[in-house]
């Protein structure tokens, strides 16, 4: 299986909470990242955190990880159609300074 | 901070032309950069490494000779798709980071999208 897996769609209503989960392989990945890709652009970094960590906060964003299942969310609150876009989650392996990315989260967000 | 720019955004052009794609990192030295692919609904294939000074470091099935990658400072890398042809046509997304730290996380440039008619 992939190394980084992601559920393609999430299909929230305006207002509500977003979560979008991923999980990945490798114990010993030392970063776990957020990426938003816009349609026809890069992509822009959201949040990461740190493998040492539960929990990271920052404004409508809460990453959540739990090492032992390898599980990694983000949360929207209050998502706005501007949150529309595809979301990755990458990990940083160990050892590595290349992270690997999931095929990413389609959000779509209706009034 | 930490602004990557990507240069064109869009090409369209003959089967067989040469594009060269820049990627410049506007505010900070990027000792490495990184040239990715993405397909329609699919994720980023890492094409190679480009290191500043040295020579791009390939992924596996990745043409070293057709996608010709120079990393001649620290604030540009460029990419040519040498002779390309439709199969090459793909929308190309470069990333620098400072240097091998781990949680320097890599910063994209917004993309080319590269159609060969």
């Amino acid at each position: 299986g992939e190394d980084v897996e992601q559920s393609l769609f999430l299909s929230v209503r305006e207002g509500d909470s977003s979560v979008i989960n991923c999980t990945y392989t490798d114990s010993s990945s030392t970063y776990l990242y957020w990426y938003k890709q816009e349609p026809g652009a890069g992509l822009q970094l959201l949040t990461y955190i740190f493998s040492n960590m539960d929990m990271k906060q920052d404004q409508r964003l809460t990453v959540l990880l739990n090492k032992k299942d390898k599980h990694l969310s983000l949360r929207i609150a209050d998502t706005q159609t501007g949150d529309s876009a595809i979301y990755f989650c990458a990990e940083m392996k160990g050892g590595s300074y290349i992270p690997t990315f999931g095929r990413g989260t389609s959000l779509i967000v209706h009034p | 901070g930490a602004v990557v720019s990507q240069h064109p955004s869009w090409v369209i052009c003959k089967s067989g032309t040469s594009v060269k794609i820049e990627c410049r990192s506007l505010d900070f030295q990027a000792t490495t950069m990184f040239w990715y692919r993405q397909f329609p609904k699919q994720s980023l294939m890492l094409m190679a490494t480009s290191n500043e000074g040295s020579k791009a470091t390939y992924e596996q099935g990745v043409e070293k000779d057709k996608f010709l990658i120079n990393h001649a400072s620290l604030t540009l890398s460029t990419l040519t798709v040498t002779s390309a042809h439709p199969e090459d046509s793909s929308f190309y997304i470069c990333s620098a980071r400072v240097d091998r730290v781990a949680n320097q996380p890599q910063h994209f440039g917004d993309g080319t999208r590269l159609s060969i008619l």
